[in-house]
C-alpha cells in the first residue's frame, strides 16, 4: 500500500515551454501533497505543500506564478512549470500524506530537462 | 548555517563493516527526526525514525541528542546493497501551520565487495 505515482518520469522541453507533471497517491486519499526539487549534488528542497481544495504554500524563493500546483481532488496534485528555462532543469519528486501524523510516501520523481 | 548537516563522504568501507553516520540540525523547534536512504536518480525512502531513547531495526540503529541536536546512524555488518546515499531529515510545524520535513545533503555509502 502507500503507492504514490507520478507522470511524467522524464521529460524534455524547450526554453519558453510549460510541462505538466502529474502526481497520483494510488491507494489512498492524501490531504497534503508536497512538491520538492533536487538539483545534483544537493538536497531534496521543499517548494510548496498542498492541501486539497486550498491554494498551495510556497517556500520562500518558490515563485507561484512560475510554478502552478493544483490539488484539486484527494489523489491528485500537479505541478506546472510555466515558461521553463534551462535553470529549471531538475529532479522533481511529489509527496503524499494520508494525514498528519502519517508518513509522506514519496512518488518516483520526474527528471525535467529544458533545452 | 544549513537546517540540517550532514558529511557527504564518500564513505567506501568494505563489506561486513561497521559504518556510523552523523548529523547536526539547527532548529530546536524540530519535532521528528528520520534517516532516509536515496538510491542514484531515484526518490527517497524512509528507512528508519528516530528517538531519543534510540532504536533498532535490524542491523541499523538510530540514536537522537535533543540536547546537542545530533543524530547518528549505525549500520552493522554491512550488505553490497546498503551502498546509497543516506540522508538525515528533520520535521517541525511551519508558520503556517504545516508539517516540513527538511533534508541533509546526504551522505554517499559505497560498499566494497
Amino acid at each position: 500500500g502507500a503507492v504514490v505515482s507520478q507522470h511524467p518520469s522524464w521529460v524534455i522541453c524547450k526554453s519558453g515551454t510549460s510541462v505538466k507533471i502529474e502526481c497520483r497517491s494510488l491507494d489512498f486519499q492524501a490531504t497534503t501533497m508536497f512538491w520538492y526539487r533536487q538539483f545534483p549534488k544537493q538536497s531534496l528542497m521543499l517548494m510548496a505543500t498542498s492541501n486539497e481544495g486550498s491554494k498551495a504554500t510556497y517556500e520562500q524563493g518558490v515563485e507561484k506564478d512560475k510554478f502552478l500546483i493544483n490539488h484539486a481532488s484527494l489523489t491528485l496534485s500537479t505541478l506546472t512549470v510555466t515558461s521553463a528555462h534551462p535553470e529549471d532543469s531538475s529532479f522533481y519528486i511529489c509527496s503524499a500524506r494520508p494525514g498528519l501524523n502519517y508518513e509522506q510516501y514519496f512518488g518516483p520523481g520526474t527528471r525535467l530537462t529544458v533545452t | 548555517r544549513k537546517e540540517v548537516e550532514q558529511d557527504p563522504g564518500p564513505f567506501n568501507v568494505p563489506e561486513g563493516a561497521t559504518v556510523a553516520f552523523n548529523c547536526t540540525y539547527s532548529n530546536s523547534a524540530s519535532q521528528s527526526f528520520f534517516w532516509y536512504r536515496q538510491d542514484c536518480r531515484k526518490e527517497p525512502k524512509l528507512l528508519m525514525s528516530v528517538y531519543s531513547s534510540g532504536n533498532e531495526d535490524g542491523r541499523f540503529t538510530a540514536q537522537l541528542n535533543r540536547a546537542s541536536q545530533y543524530i547518528s546512524l549505525l549500520i552493522r555488518d554491512s550488505k553490497l546493497s546498503d551502498s546509497a546515499t543516506y540522508l538525515c531529515v528533520v520535521n517541525r510545524r511551519t508558520n503556517f501551520g504545516n508539517e516540513k520535513l527538511t533534508f541533509g545533503t546526504g551522505t554517499r555509502l559505497t560498499i566494497i565487495p
